[in-house]
């Protein structure tokens, strides 16, 4: 079956653009998660869905980070002014119903010059 | 706050040799622990959890991982390593059952020579 996916797979912009970055989770699941990873780093937590409605963005750095999901399926986590230090791959997840297993989609590596 | 420790950035170990690789965790209340694979330029794969029950869980590949309350550790191993078995692993932790993020470990790579 589908897993999650995500596009674009890799993305290039110059400082001070804006980005978005899609992710399809697995038919069915509730549950969507984005997180963001550094090189040499594990996974950091920047914003969970559960339907519509974003249940915890606590993770998300500053308020040139926004996410969407207006049908509680694709999201699009959007990022305004781009800085270098965004630079990282962006991963999503989902999951059936919280607190199961989350499943992760292969990301999208973003580089901002 | 919830946290995860992988002790060692890396481990190498002898193809056929039992493997292990550490992971130690901090909640306030239950833990929810899984470990994560990743290969590269892959995204990430699960591979076993524990949510309660059996302390010795059975995960994918021939993985298994043990959990142990009094030392706050989740351990994963394997008893015959395999060089494929080469990958970036990651410990993390969900705190209870009404908690949504997972935090994770800032991950181990493990090298099999053949």
């Amino acid at each position: 079956g589908a897993g999650v996916s995500q596009t674009p797979s890799n993305k290039v912009t110059e400082k001070g653009k804006y980005v978005e970055l899609r992710c399809d989770p697995i038919s069915g699941h509730t549950a969507l998660y984005w997180y963001r990873q550094s090189l040499g780093q594990g996974p950091e937590f920047l914003i969970y869905f559960q339907g519509t409605g974003a249940a915890d963005d606590s993770g998300l750095p500053n308020d040139r980070f926004f996410a969407v999901r207006p049908e509680g399926s694709v999201s699009t986590l959007k990022i305004q002014r781009t800085e270098r230090g965004d630079s990282a791959v962006y991963l999503c997840a989902s999951s059936a119903s919280p607190p199961e297993t989350q499943y992760f989609g292969p990301g999208t590596r973003l580089l901002v010059l | 706050a919830q946290s995860v420790a992988q002790p060692e950035d890396q481990v190498n170990v002898a193809e056929g040799n039992p493997l292990t690789v550490k992971c130690t965790y901090s909640v306030s209340g239950n833990p929810y622990l899984f470990w994560y694979v990743q290969y590269p330029n892959r995204g990430l794969q699960f591979l076993l959890k524990y949510i309660t029950g059996d302390n010795l869980v059975k995960g994918s590949y021939g993985f298994e991982a043990e959990f142990n309350k009094s030392q706050t550790s989740f351990h994963l191993k394997k008893p015959s390593a395999l060089v494929s078995d080469s990958a970036l692993y990651f410990c993390a932790v969900r705190e209870g059952s009404s908690a949504s993020k997972i935090i994770f470990g800032s991950g181990t790579r493990l090298s099999i020579r053949p």
